[in-house]
């Protein structure tokens, strides 16, 4: 596609239930970085991947989270049992390679946990 | 730790009027720095980035921004700003050796007056 696309938009989930959020890079794109943003916040880094190694997972803030990217193309964020804090938007981004490029963001997922 | 700090969490500006959005960081290396705005329901887009050379850096819809060393600052500014420019202003810094992996400020929300 033209931009990086993640699915869904929003999602509404209950405490305690697993979510997956989705990211699609710009084709050809080989690094890819998840953020979240919170609420008059700026990102947060979550992690990323440079092909389909996680180069760096050092924002991941707890065990229940845990993302994937097995062709080294589309990645998923996964959340196990949810808690009203995982509330945010989560951002992913891809870039041609590592640093020195710029780096394109998706519109997010609106993630609400009641 | 590396950190970036955007003291200005709400401006606001009368259309036509210069801009001005502060932007400090904290780095050990010379950093690569970075300005994205995000307007209401849409991604993060970059506006400019410093990485070495010239350190007064144009970017895209008349902004420019300036690397100063010796005050750790890449402030942002607009001679005269127009009302499609409300939004959402972020700077970001490389947090480590070029991987892409960005620490974003606070942000700075930008309003314009008519």
């Amino acid at each position: 596609g033209a931009g990086v696309s993640q699915t869904p938009s929003n999602k509404v989930t209950e405490k305690g239930k697993y979510v997956e959020l989705r990211c699609d890079p710009i084709s050809g794109h080989t690094a890819l970085y998840w953020y979240r943003q919170s609420l008059g916040q700026g990102p947060e880094f979550l992690i990323y991947f440079q092909g389909t190694g996680a180069a760096d997972d050092s924002g991941l803030p707890n065990d229940r989270f845990f993302a994937v990217r097995p062709e080294g193309s589309v990645s998923t964020l996964k959340i196990q049992r949810t808690e009203r804090g995982d509330s945010a938007v989560y951002l992913c981004a891809s870039s041609p390679s590592r640093g020195n490029t710029e780096a394109f963001f998706g519109q997010g997922t609106r993630l609400t946990v009641v | 730790a590396q950190s970036v700090t955007q003291p200005d969490i709400h401006i606001t500006v009368s259309e036509g009027a210069s801009l001005e959005l502060r932007c400090n960081y904290s780095y050990g290396a010379t950093p690569y720095l970075f300005w994205y705005v995000q307007s209401p329901g849409q991604g993060l887009q970059l506006l400019l980035k410093y990485f070495s050379g010239d350190t007064l850096v144009q970017g895209i819809k008349g902004f420019e921004a300036e690397f100063k060393r010796s005050q750790s600052s890449f402030n942002l500014r607009k001679p005269s700003v127009h009302w499609s420019d409300a939004a959402e202003y972020f700077c970001a810094v490389d947090a480590s050796s070029n991987t892409g992996k960005l620490i974003f400020g606070q942000g700075t929300t930008l309003q314009v007056k008519p």
